[in-house]
């Protein structure tokens, strides 16, 4: 069975200032790991994602994220955060049956 | 990117009546879409999985003849909430996996709020 944790329901961070959302995975065979964002009462927006290739993966609106693989993680990861960054973040996951599962959330919130 | 739509984006209707929420993939075939439920300040729960053609797959729990889904063609996949009650009052989201796209990556419905009076 495949999973995903974010171990932080919340996290706060200042304008301007770097922000890490993290998430950690399981999943048997090769992980795809994708990052969504979900502004409030709309569906989710696809981030970007890990397939194969350098672990280092930049996405949209200055998003990147890490692939560890001996750390089973995705963090998400951004240098200088926006007031307009603050939405809810989806880690997922698939394995060998391509249903992705999803994480609980990470509300981020940034504060002008 | 690729475009799935969403419709309607907010209904309310009356305790037994039924809601058909669609979903459409508008500029590429879909083999597969999911549909989500969620509730507020928590994650997706994976409903069902439809195939075009064929029956869809459920996920315990969840009630077929309550969450009717009908996949019918490459860019339609419908879900019908069938004597709805206010317990399935709820945010719907649909999702599409193209043909092809064997990485796993899903594009979303802007979703459906649902409220059952």
């Amino acid at each position: 069975a495949q999973s995903v944790a974010q171990p932080e329901d919340q996290v706060n961070v200042a304008e301007g200032n770097p922000l890490t959302v993290k998430c950690t995975y399981s999943v048997s065979g090769n992980p795809y790991l994708f990052w969504y964002v979900q502004y409030p009462n709309r569906g989710l927006q696809f981030l970007l994602k890990y397939i194969t290739g350098d672990n280092l993966v930049k996405g949209s609106y200055g998003f990147e994220a890490e692939f560890n693989k001996s750390q089973t993680s995705f963090h998400l990861k951004k240098p200088s955060a926006l007031v307009s960054d603050s939405a809810l973040y989806f880690c997922a996951v698939t394995g060998g049956s391509y249903i992705p599962t999803f994480g609980r959330g990470t509300s981020l919130i940034v504060h002008p | 990117g690729a475009v799935v739509s969403q419709h309607p984006s907010r209904v309310i209707c009356k305790s037994g009546t039924s809601v058909k929420i669609e979903c459409r993939s508008l500029d590429f075939q879909a083999t597969t879409m999911f549909w989500y439920r969620q509730f507020p300040k928590q994650s997706l729960m994976l409903m069902a999985t439809s195939n075009e053609g064929s029956k869809a797959t459920y996920e315990q729990g969840v009630e077929k003849d309550k969450f009717l889904i009908n996949h019918a063609s490459l860019t339609l996949s419908t879900l019908t909430v069938t004597s709805a009650h206010p317990e399935d009052s709820s945010f719907y989201i649909c999702s599409a996996k193209s043909r092809g796209g064997d990485t796993g990556e899903l594009f979303f419905g802007e979703g459906s709020r649902l409220t059952v009076l």
